[in-house]
Formats: C-alpha cells, structure tokens, sequence
C-alpha cells in the first residue's frame, strides 16, 4: 500500500513570492494535517483538514492557507514568503472515523528554502 | 508555558543501558497519547499509544500518569537503532488538536 506521498520534495523561493506544497493520503483515509518543522525545532501544527473542511488551524498568519479536494489530496499555499518560513513541512493523514485515537502517517515532507 | 513539554536531552547512553524519557502536558482536555521516533532528516513514525494501563512492546514501555499528567516511554536493552530524536504526542479531546513535544534526542553508544 502506497504510504503518504508530498511534492515537491524541495522546494526554493526567494521573500514575497508564493509556494504550493502538494500532499496524497494514503488511500481510505479522509484526514489531513500540515506540520512545520523548522531547524531544530518540533512541529508545529498548521492546519487539519476532514472531508474536505478546515477543522482546525494553529497559531500561523492567515497567510498560510490550504485546502482539501474531493479526492482527500491536499495543498498547502504560503504566500508572501518570509525568510522564517524555511523549514520542513510535513504532510500526515489517518482514518477520521477513529475520532481521537487515530495514529498519523507522515510524509517524507517537502524541505522549503526562502532566500 | 508549552502544551507540551519534553526535556530536549541529548541523552547519550552506552548500548545495553536502560533510559526513560518524560513528558508533560498541560491540557486537562487531553485523550491521546502516543510516542513517535524521528530519525535524522526523516519523518516521524509512530511508535507506540499510551494508554492509562500502560503498554509494552519489546523493549518499550509506555506509561500514562493522567493525575500528574505526564506520559513516559522506557527503553531497556538499548540498541545503537534506537538513537533517534523521541517525539511525545497529545491529541485534545474530539481530535481537533495534535500537539507535539519538542522531542528528546536519544544518542546510543558502542
């Protein structure tokens, strides 16, 4: 079974432009959440994304946005792209139905360098 | 201060030693529990739930304190495989939030 897959796999910008990061669950699961892992640092949850709706989102400017599509894939936009914005962003997906108890899989992440 | 908080080590530990990692949280709210590893440059993996009973598997033991709340994971037997950065995760209740600890780095030596 295909595990969660992201791309790009890097992914360079200079500040103020745009970046799309790209996300496929694993097949079945509904659930999509976005971390981001800047050097040295633990993840920071960004956004979590069910049938596609917005569940949750954490302490990050509006200028981090996403959304989910019909087929549970999902994409995350950062706009007007800051230096602190480098960091790994990490794609995790798990089946909904298990409400909290759901174990996340992650993806090998996309590495964001903003220059 | 941090929902949830992880004593960042490094441990370094000789192969063989026995070593306990804790972790604590804040929110009462608070309904799951799990341990991920993260290798260098990797993403995490789970490694194992937390349940208020405890749990093992293998060389792991997991352990809830929800009075206290705190959660620890115990690794005996250490293997050189097992150095790894170790990442304690809360879920809130109803799922809508996942937090994870800033994780403890875990170094085995030959």
């Amino acid at each position: 079974e295909a595990g969660v897959t992201q791309s790009p796999t890097h992914l360079i910008k200079t500040r103020g432009q745009q970046a799309t990061l790209r996300c496929s669950p694993i097949s079945g699961h509904t659930s999509v959440y976005w971390y981001q892992q800047a050097l040295g640092l633990g993840l920071q949850f960004l956004l979590w994304y069910d049938e596609g709706e917005e569940r949750n989102r954490g302490n990050f400017p509006p200028r981090f946005s996403g959304r989910q599509f019909p087929n549970y894939s999902s994409e995350l936009n950062v706009n007007a792209l800051e230096l602190e914005d480098s960091a790994l962003y990490l794609c995790a997906s798990s089946l909904r139905g298990s409400g909290a108890y759901n174990e996340q899989f992650f993806g090998p992440g996309t590495r964001l360098t903003v220059l | 201060r941090k929902e949830v908080e992880q004593d960042p080590g490094p441990f370094n530990v000789p192969e063989g030693a026995t070593v306990a990692f804790n972790c604590t949280y804040s929110n009462s709210a608070s309904q799951s529990f799990f341990w991920y590893r993260q290798d260098c440059r990797k993403e995490p993996k789970l490694l194992m739930s937390v349940y208020s009973s405890g749990n093992e598997d293998g060389r792991f033991t997991a352990q809830l304190n929800r009075a206290s709340q705190y959660i620890s994971l115990l690794i005996r037997d250490s293997k050189l495989s097992d150095s790894a950065t170790y990442l304690c995760v809360v879920i809130i209740t109803g799922g809508f939030k996942t937090i994870f600890g800033a994780g403890t780095r875990l170094f085995v030596k030959a």
